[in-house]
């Protein structure tokens, strides 16, 4: 099964109101990094978070990680209509050769 | 800056006919490079990477192979294409950085085989 899993698959919020997605993993990691990706565009890279950091800011992006838990949650803050988009978390495994597992990904709708 | 091309935007093939998508970087040295493919509404899976020239790791046995003839292209092709292999192919750089790096990606090739 993926190494990464996003929840909920897919959520819906009007504009201006907060979105949180999760992500679990199962295997030891060294990083944990944020895409976004637009309809039937590549992936934009949002922020990475290394092992040894618990919570990160990116202007209205916060993401935490939890090791022990082996989660990791993306908060977007005020969100506006152009963050409509899927959402993925990849991970970097210690043992990968320098590759990412991404998860299935959360559709994130924001309603005007 | 960096730029990653990919091309063709989009593909309509046959099945049984081959396939050759084509990846390449402007203004870095030495990627690493990595070919994905993406299924409607869903996650990315890896197909293959590269940490050099002539260097390739196949990631799930298929129907595909990939090529990297030179420092900043990849390419992913097929000798005979299936249905399965419709979807949407995605090629990706990093450059290593410790433990820790970011892929940068193309903007995709969508390829229906019919």
């Amino acid at each position: 099964s993926q190494q990464g899993e996003e929840d909920p698959q897919a959520l819906s919020i009007q504009e201006g109101e907060n979105a949180t997605m999760n992500c679990s993993y199962k295997t030891s990691i060294n990083n944990l990094q944020w895409y976004r990706q637009n309809s039937g565009r590549g992936l934009v890279h949002l922020i990475l978070i290394r092992s040894n950091e618990r919570e990160k800011h990116s202007g209205r992006l916060r993401v935490t990680l939890d090791t022990s838990k082996k989660s990791s949650s993306l908060l977007i803050t005020a969100s506006r209509a152009a963050d409509t988009a899927s959402y993925f978390c990849a991970t970097d495994l210690i043992q990968g050769a320098q590759k990412l597992v991404f998860g299935q990904g959360t559709r994130l709708t924001i309603n005007p | 800056s960096q730029t990653i091309h990919q091309w063709p935007a989009t593909l309509v093939q046959p099945v049984g006919s081959p396939l050759s998508l084509e990846c390449t970087v402007e203004g870095t040295s030495n990627p690493n490079l990595y070919w994905y493919r993406q299924a409607a509404g869903r996650g990315l899976q890896l197909l293959f990477y590269s940490v050099g020239i002539g260097q390739i790791s196949s990631e799930v046995p298929q129907n595909l192979s990939a090529s990297r003839p030179q420092d900043r292209q990849f390419i992913l092709s097929s000798k005979k294409l299936l249905l399965s292999d419709s979807g949407f192919y995605l090629c990706a750089w990093s450059l290593l950085a410790g433990v820790a790096y970011e892929q940068y990606f193309g903007p995709g090739t969508r390829l229906t085989v019919t």
